[in-house]
């Protein structure tokens, strides 16, 4: 059974920390994949992987960096956590071309 | 720019009835279409992908059909249950560009009323 977790369902931090999400699958997907759910706003991609050490940005990448430095796992990195970044963070994970995409249970974070 | 509409936004239904949930897409050059069912608080769950050459999938009580030449996709679910309660999100990989993102919709959410 096809698998991503992410290190925690929900996380609270203040304004100006450096915060850590990360992702695990168990697929060996190339493509790993972190978006963001705000209400009225939908998912929306912040970056993606499709190669260890090799990253594209998405639609919404200000405030964020990432790494990979194995297959399996996807990190996100707030450098400078602002309270505008409250909000799910979602993980996935796919085989290229075309693959289906598989989503991790979500991170829920709150910066106060 | 692709964009994926959602309509309607919510739709509450009794019990065993059978329904359609709408996508719609400005761009046919796509790769392929995805169903997910989000449960409040949770991640997202796949339900049925379509590649554009497909026209529809089934998966048990549901059935998801393509049309590409005029931007649409459906979900059917037949006799719904309280358990299908649930936001409904379909999104849309676009040809081209890099491996790629998917662009998604905003959701329908749907409550079965037992």
């Amino acid at each position: 059974d096809v698998k991503v977790t992410q290190s925690s369902r929900y996380l609270v931090k203040r304004t100006g920390e450096k915060v850590f999400l990360e992702c695990v699958q168990d697929m060996d997907h190339e493509n790993m994949f972190w978006y963001r759910q705000d209400p009225g706003l939908g998912l929306r991609l912040i970056y993606f992987s499709y190669d260890v050490k090799m990253k594209e940005k998405g639609d919404i990448p200000e405030g964020y960096s990432v790494s990979r430095e194995k297959k399996e796992r996807f990190s996100l990195i707030l450098e400078s956590a602002s309270t505008n970044q409250t909000s799910m963070y979602l993980c996935a994970s796919s085989l290229p071309p075309d693959g289906e995409q598989y989503f991790g249970p979500g991170t829920r974070l709150t910066v106060t | 720019k692709q964009e994926v509409t959602q309509i309607p936004a919510a739709l509450s239904v009794p019990e065993g009835e059978n329904l359609v949930l709408n996508c719609s897409f400005t761009d046919s050059a796509i790769y392929n279409l995805q169903w997910f069912r989000q449960d409040p608080g949770k991640g997202l769950t796949s339900l049925l992908l379509i590649q554009s050459s497909q026209r529809e999938q089934t998966s048990g009580r549901l059935n998801a059909s393509l049309d590409k030449s005029s931007g649409r996709s459906t979900l059917y679910i037949a006799a719904s249950q309280p358990g299908d309660s649930a936001t409904y999100l379909c999104a849309v990989r676009l040809r081209g560009g890099s491996q790629g993102n998917l662009i998604f919709g905003k959701g329908t959410k749907l409550s079965v009323k037992p």
